[in-house]
């Protein structure tokens, strides 16, 4: 159900960006593409989304293919506290518009 | 502006016994949702309610979950009785409206344990 797919796991230099990749090869033309993340022992946070054009935040920028089958999520300067579970979500137009998460990315950023 | 607010933030009860979760969310948010997120996976939806409606609860096990929203506003979820597979957290979100371009707003959670 989550219909997409992430690496399980990224590090990442602090001062470095991250880019954070993300499948979603089944996405229809109406799905929007969301990306949270989840620090330890928090809920989930939201950072950006996007439907066809690229999207730039105070947190970070969004990259879509053209095609919209990939995207990646961009933290343009990491630091330690962007240590987190990064989930991809593509927000089906079914029923409710629900979030349906995967597993998501656990990003280390390392000094 | 406040965010979703959940009590109590830890619980830890006997399996069998009863539990609630109260969830308040963020002013004026029609849309809210109730998930379980059981270590090392993500969020799973447990209920969607829009105002006090549900909306889907497929997901929900409902011979020993339930959830209500009487006035639109706070929602509680019941576990009774409770099973050692229960432990996991549970997070509430709203949103201000069920369109896709909508945002979801998460509370802390609260973590269950079932001993």
């Amino acid at each position: 159900d989550a219909k997409t797919t992430q690496p399980p796991s990224m590090d990442c230099a602090e001062g470095r960006a991250a880019n954070l990749p993300c499948n979603h090869s089944t996405i229809s033309g109406n799905e929007y593409v969301y990306w949270y993340r989840q620090i330890h022992s928090q809920g989930p946070q939201y950072i950006i989304h996007g439907l066809k054009n690229n999207e730039t935040n105070e947190m970070a920028s969004l990259i879509i293919t053209e095609d919209r089958k990939s995207s990646t999520l961009i933290l343009p300067h990491a630091t330690l506290r962007d240590t987190a579970v990064y989930y991809c979500i593509v927000r089906t137009s079914n029923t409710g518009n629900q979030f349906y998460f995967g597993t998501g990315t656990s990003l280390t950023v390392i000094p | 502006e406040a965010g979703v607010a959940q009590s109590p933030r830890y619980k830890i009860i006997e399996k069998r016994q009863s539990v609630a979760f109260w969830c308040n969310p963020i002013s004026g948010h029609a849309t809210l949702y109730w998930y379980q997120q059981i270590l090392g996976q993500g969020p799973k939806l447990l209920i969607q309610f829009q105002n006090n409606g549900v909306v889907d609860d497929s997901q929900l096990p409902k011979d020993r979950f339930s959830a209500e929203r009487l006035k639109g506003v706070d929602s509680t979820l019941k576990i009774q009785p409770a099973k050692l597979e229960d432990s996991a957290v549970y997070l509430c979100a709203s949103t201000v409206a069920m369109q896709a371009y909508n945002e979801q707003f998460f509370g802390p959670g609260t973590r269950l344990t079932v001993l």
